[in-house]
């Protein structure tokens, strides 16, 4: 059982274009979850979002980041018209069922670096 | 709303030497608490949860941590220090109403032979 997928592990955008994150979640687990970490500084939650749905996206910056989840395929973490700010490991997390006493867990991390 | 506080942003023990790793929490519920580590360029690995059963988690590697609710306290130990703990390590609570983990700032630790 591969665990938690994210590709790329290192990405390098110009400002102005725009970031695509995918996260693969460990096999039968349909909750995700989206954290930055930037420099020097613990994880911030992002969003959570189940099968289709988007449950919790208090912690997404309120413009060019959007995030999803299909029914098909992986989850999609999009940044657009990125910004220096931006730069920051973008860490994925999956769950069986919503985290509360459930172990989470973490993919490899997407570091993302705006020049 | 759910918090948590490491005392420590940085801490540096000798080989074969205790640890100590603080950590605070605040939270309205009866709070679920994780302790994870992070190695260098590495994704997030959890050490051990406490899930409101014994006060005294024990996990991998040689790592426990107390859960003391009088001291709103979670603090990490371990008995020996090895090289290979040096790492940064993150005290987490878990929103018991969304789901999401809440992180503190991290504890980096240094272990020196």
């Amino acid at each position: 059982n591969a665990g938690v997928m994210q590709n790329p592990r290192h990405l390098v955008r110009r400002r102005g274009q725009e970031a695509r994150l995918r996260c693969s979640p460990m096999k039968g687990h349909s909750h995700v979850y989206w954290y930055r970490q930037l420099p020097e500084e613990g994880l911030k939650f992002m969003v959570y979002l189940q099968k289709e749905n988007i449950i919790d996206e208090s912690g997404m910056p309120k413009e060019r980041f959007s995030a999803e989840f299909p029914k098909e395929g992986p989850s999609i973490l999009r940044i657009q018209q990125v910004v220096r700010g931006d730069s920051a490991a973008y860490f994925c997390a999956s769950s069986p069922t919503k985290q509360q006493n459930t172990e989470a867990f973490f993919g490899q991390g997407t570091r993302l670096t705006v020049v | 709303a759910q918090s948590v506080t490491q005392l420590d942003s940085h801490v540096s023990v000798s080989e074969g030497t205790p640890v100590l790793l603080r950590c605070n929490y605040s939270s309205s519920y009866s709070p679920s608490l994780f302790w994870y580590v992070q190695h260098p360029n590495k994704g997030l690995q959890l050490l051990l949860k406490y899930t409101s059963a014994a006060t005294l988690v024990k996990g991998i590697n040689g790592f426990e941590a107390e859960f003391k609710k009088s001291e709103t306290s979670f603090h990490l130990t371990k008995p020996s220090a090895h090289m290979s703990d040096a790492a940064e390590y993150f005290c987490v609570v878990s929103d018991n109403q969304g789901g999401k983990l809440i992180f503190g700032q991290g504890t980096e630790l240094s272990v020196k032979p």
